[in-house]
């Protein structure tokens, strides 16, 4: 089955730097990568994802970038702000067919902004 | 904010005891998702459902089963629990498994504690 290894386990960054966080799949048949945010007692919160038919995606500070080749997929957060504290966590999925969007997720990185 | 209620939100019980968790959708997706959460393991797939009475196991299903007579719920039972399902579990819903539509919306989730 798929495998998702997810880097670094912690990430602590100053107001204003960038954050990056990164995952690697095993499974090459992976075409749907998307991005959860989880605050502290909350549900994951989807906040961008990427097909594989597309090498990068942006909404505002965030995007991800997608290198099929290699199998690894990356979250770039820039100008980060306090509230971007939280546990973020990559997944993978075999979008359609009988798959029915099963996600294996990473391991999650504990994002820290210092103010 | 995706219409995803789960109950009870916390619960504590006893080794051997049987539970029910309740994941209940407003949204009238077709598929839901039971998954566990543990520290470094992110999240993993318990069970899952692509339709009424439709379900079948995810990566971690051993001492789990689920039921699904409704569109809108979805239980899942833990037969005789035991200290390892000590866990927070979460539902998801989904309206579909390809194109547009696998985006996963998670719920708030269920804290449970076995002595």
């Amino acid at each position: 089955g798929e495998n998702v290894e997810q880097h670094p386990s912690t990430l602590s960054v100053q107001e204003g730097d960038s954050a990056v966080i990164k995952c690697t799949y095993s499974d090459s048949a992976s075409n749907y990568f998307p991005w959860y945010k989880q605050e502290l007692g909350k549900g994951p919160q989807l906040i961008i994802d990427i097909r594989s038919n597309v090498g990068e995606k942006k909404d505002q500070r965030i995007a991800v970038t997608l290198n099929k080749t290699a199998k690894h997929f990356s979250l770039h957060i820039t100008e980060t702000q306090p509230e971007d504290s939280a546990v973020y966590f990559c997944a993978a999925s075999k979008a359609g067919g009988t798959s029915y969007g099963k996600l294996t997720f990473g391991q999650g990185t504990i994002l820290t902004v210092h103010p | 904010d995706a219409g995803i209620t789960q109950s009870p939100r916390h619960k504590v019980t006893e080794t051997g005891t049987p539970v029910t968790l309740r994941c209940h959708q407003t949204e009238n997706h077709r598929y839901m998702y039971w998954y566990r959460q543990d520290p470094g393991h992110g999240l993993r797939l318990i069970h899952y459902s692509y339709g009424v009475k439709d379900t079948d196991k995810g990566e971690v299903s051993d001492g789990y089963s689920v039921s699904r007579s409704k569109t809108e719920d979805f239980l899942l039972t833990l037969e005789s629990a035991t200290s390892s399902q000590t866990s927070v579990y979460f539902c998801a819903i989904s309206a579909g498994a390809g194109g547009r539509q696998e985006t996963q919306y998670f719920g708030p989730g269920t804290r449970l504690l076995v002595l």
